[in-house]
């Protein structure tokens, strides 16, 4: 199974201030049809999980721009260009390249 | 608009059954992969289960490997887990979640999820 680790677990940001999330994977996520199929999903508390980023950068529908991702191969990052309230909540990287699907641990994002 | 409406979930007894169901519209249902995903309370997202559009392909967590069932109906635009030996460690909600497109892998649509609790 492919490994997902997150980093940091934790991220204290000061509103309008950017933050990164890390995520790398055990192996490279680079699919056979030569897509890399690393995805960015947002929880905020209480609710379903929500698609940020796919394919490494590009951004699901109603996305914010200040939301962007990058990486290749095993290392990946996403980016908030300045952080906004309703940003609190759970960020998870998660690898559609091979069965099983496999998630990040989460990072939790929270206002200073 | 996509739309995915899970039910089914509830309190059961370890090594009992339970069917969750995922009542799908606003999209051809029989032409997208869907998924099932678990979240243990406080915890974070677990794959549990995939079918492909026709059905023909099929994978399963080993996790849950020969205890639940995934299956669907295109007729009724609907997807199923048949969950049974469930244990403690299955209590979850539990969110069906469609691929993104039928060509591009990522869980790009979910539903609000249905709580199963495993307890005596």
């Amino acid at each position: 199974d492919i490994v997902m680790t997150q980093t940091p677990l934790s991220s204290p940001v000061t509103l309008g201030q950017p933050a990164s999330i890390s995520c790398r994977s055990s192996q490279s996520l680079v699919h056979s049809d030569g897509n890399t199929y690393l995805s960015w999903l947002q929880q905020r508390p209480g609710q379903p999980p929500r698609l940020l980023i796919y394919k490494i950068s590009n951004r699901f529908s109603g996305v914010p721009d200040r939301f962007s991702g990058s990486g290749a191969g095993t290392d990946f990052t996403l980016k908030i260009s300045g952080v906004e309230a309703e940003d609190v909540g759970v960020y998870y990287c998660m690898q559609a390249t091979q069965f099983p699907l496999t998630f990040g641990q989460g990072t939790k994002l929270e206002i200073k | 608009e996509v739309q995915l409406v899970e039910s089914g979930g509830g309190l059961v007894q370890p090594g009992g059954s339970l069917r969750l169901s995922c009542a799908a519209s606003g999209f051809t249902f029989s032409s997208y992969s869907m998924n099932w995903v678990r979240q243990a309370p406080g915890k974070g997202l677990e794959w549990v289960s995939y079918i492909s559009g026709s059905g023909s392909a099929i994978y399963y967590a080993d996790s849950v490997k020969g205890r639940f069932t995934i299956s669907r109906d295109n007729a009724q635009n609907s997807l199923y887990l048949q969950m049974s030996s469930l244990r403690d460690e299955d209590t979850a909600v539990y969110y069906c979640a469609r691929w993104h497109t039928p060509m591009v892998r990522n869980l790009g649509y979910w539903g609000q999820g249905t709580l199963v609790t495993v307890s005596s």
